[in-house]
């Protein structure tokens, strides 16, 4: 069954700086992943996804995400925090065997906070 | 309207009260989902509909019912709630293309059960 790890529950960064979301996924087929942001009182919203195309995949609001099947990883980062980036983010990949539909399974989350 | 919308944002209710949720999808999509976010639990899938049908079941307990009339409205309906069911309550929506379709977010509704 497919499954994900988020490392790191919270993560701080000073505005301006390199963020780093970790996410390691288990999967027994090449897998969908995808990287949603959820800001306060708010549902979630897609920052990118990776459907086999490309490995690098750029997303909306400067973010990107490597696919790297070797590590099993597909870590988010953005070169440059700006204070707007604070917010909770979920990496979530694709159960393939469901029958069509898209059936998430999310990791934990990553609570990023974004300091002066 | 536009994107997911969900009614209401906020209830309370004791656990001898029956209420529903709705959602409305002004999207054009062919299946819609209901999950549960409780603090410090991932994400859980509830329900999913395709194509009008329930495809989906996720042993959720029979206190939560959903009905989906149509594809553009999901109802959850609520009865005898425990306050561990408390929770924000997110209903999803997407166009089905095996496996890499984007799913659609509401903002929720901030559940209580007292």
């Amino acid at each position: 069954a497919q499954s994900v790890t988020q490392l790191g529950s919270h993560v701080s960064v000073s505005e301006g700086a390199l963020v780093l979301l970790r996410c390691n996924y288990s999967s027994s087929v090449p897998p969908y992943l995808f990287w949603y942001v959820q800001y306060p009182n708010q549902g979630l919203q897609l920052l990118l996804k990776y459907t086999s195309a490309a490995t690098l995949v750029k997303g909306i609001n400067g973010f990107e995400a490597e696919f790297k099947k070797s590590e099993t990883s597909f870590h988010l980062t953005k070169p440059s925090a700006h204070m707007s980036d604070a917010a909770e983010y979920f990496c979530a990949v694709s159960d393939s065997g469901s029958g069509g539909y898209n059936k998430l399974i999310f990791g934990a989350g990553t609570r990023l906070a974004v300091h002066p | 309207e536009t994107g997911v919308t969900q009614t209401p944002r906020h209830l309370v209710m004791g656990m001898t009260n029956k209420k529903s949720l709705k959602c409305e999808q002004h999207l054009g999509h062919n299946a819609m989902y209901w999950y549960k976010q409780s603090a410090k639990k991932p994400l859980e899938l509830m329900f999913v509909y395709s194509l009008e049908e329930r495809v989906e079941n996720n042993s959720v307990p029979s206190r939560f019912s959903p009905e989906c009339p149509n594809s553009s409205h999901l109802f959850l309906h609520l009865h005898t709630l425990q306050p561990e069911d408390s929770a924000l309550y997110l209903c999803a929506s997407s166009q089905v293309s095996g496996g890499t379709d984007t799913q659609y977010f509401g903002p929720g509704t901030r559940l209580t059960v007292l």
